[in-house]
């Protein structure tokens, strides 16, 4: 199985500040053939089901503000807030679906300062 | 608006089989490119995939849990269902259905999951 770790396990940032959430893959997503990362982002909050933010890395969902920003290559991934808001306040995760068997990151907890 | 729904027992004992199943409404899961997963998260905790079906029937399951997992499909009542058998506390969790876009060519290649169901919480106790 490929693991994926993240970054911090939680942060605290005051409103109107940028986030930075880091998502490592143990091995490279990075499928050569289309150039193409094979990873979401979604967010959590509390007693909802995820919901899908990014995906091939940095493809923004519809809908989506655009103050949510994926970056990253091959096994080092970011996610960007750039001016949090308070409906931001949630659990951000990442996912790998490069092998048929996805897995996800342990989640990252963003509140504010 | 594709919408899907989880429903099954809330306790289930240990050792015994824990059943689910996910309604889909808004939409067929007889939709090509697209299979149809489970996904648990225990209380507190980060989110596991569990497994997926295409409505043909052909499935992937996550290797750690394949010995204990059936998901099959019912394409006349737009539903898939989720069995897992013996299980422990650990498998308390919450359990969501949701969809994912599938690349298929020889293989099937799963992508994101995108939409979920609201959950349902089971609890594994005697």
């Amino acid at each position: 199985d490929i693991v994926m770790t993240q970054s911090p396990d939680s942060l605290a940032v005051s409103l109107g500040e940028r986030a930075t959430i880091n998502c490592k893959s143990s091995q490279s997503i990075l499928y050569s053939s289309n150039n193409k990362n094979y990873l979401a982002w979604y967010q959590q909050k509390p007693g909802q089901p995820p919901k899908l933010l990014i995906y091939w890395a940095s493809t923004r969902e519809s809908g989506v503000p655009d103050r949510f920003s994926g970056s990253g290559s091959g096994t080092d991934f970011t996610l960007t807030i750039s001016s949090l808001q308070a409906e931001d306040v949630a659990v951000y995760y990442c996912q790998q679906y490069y092998t048929t068997a996805v897995t996800f990151g342990p989640g990252t907890k963003v509140d504010i300062k | 608006q594709l919408q899907l729904q989880e429903s099954g027992p809330g306790l289930v004992e240990p050792s015994e089989t824990l059943s689910l199943t996910c309604t889909v409404s808004g939409g067929s899961i007889s939709s090509s490119s697209y299979y149809w997963g489970w996904i648990r998260q225990p209380p507190g905790k980060g989110l596991e995939w569990i497994g997926s079906i295409y409505y043909s029937g052909s499935t992937y399951y996550s290797p750690s849990l394949k010995s204990r997992v059936t998901i099959s499909a019912d394409t006349s009542k737009n539903q898939f269902s989720l069995k897992l058998g013996s299980v422990t506390a650990a498998d308390t969790a919450v359990y969501y259905c949701a969809r994912h876009p599938a690349y298929c060519g020889g293989d099937c290649y799963l992508r994101w999951f995108d939409p979920w169901g609201q959950g349902t919480l089971v609890t594994v106790s005697s």
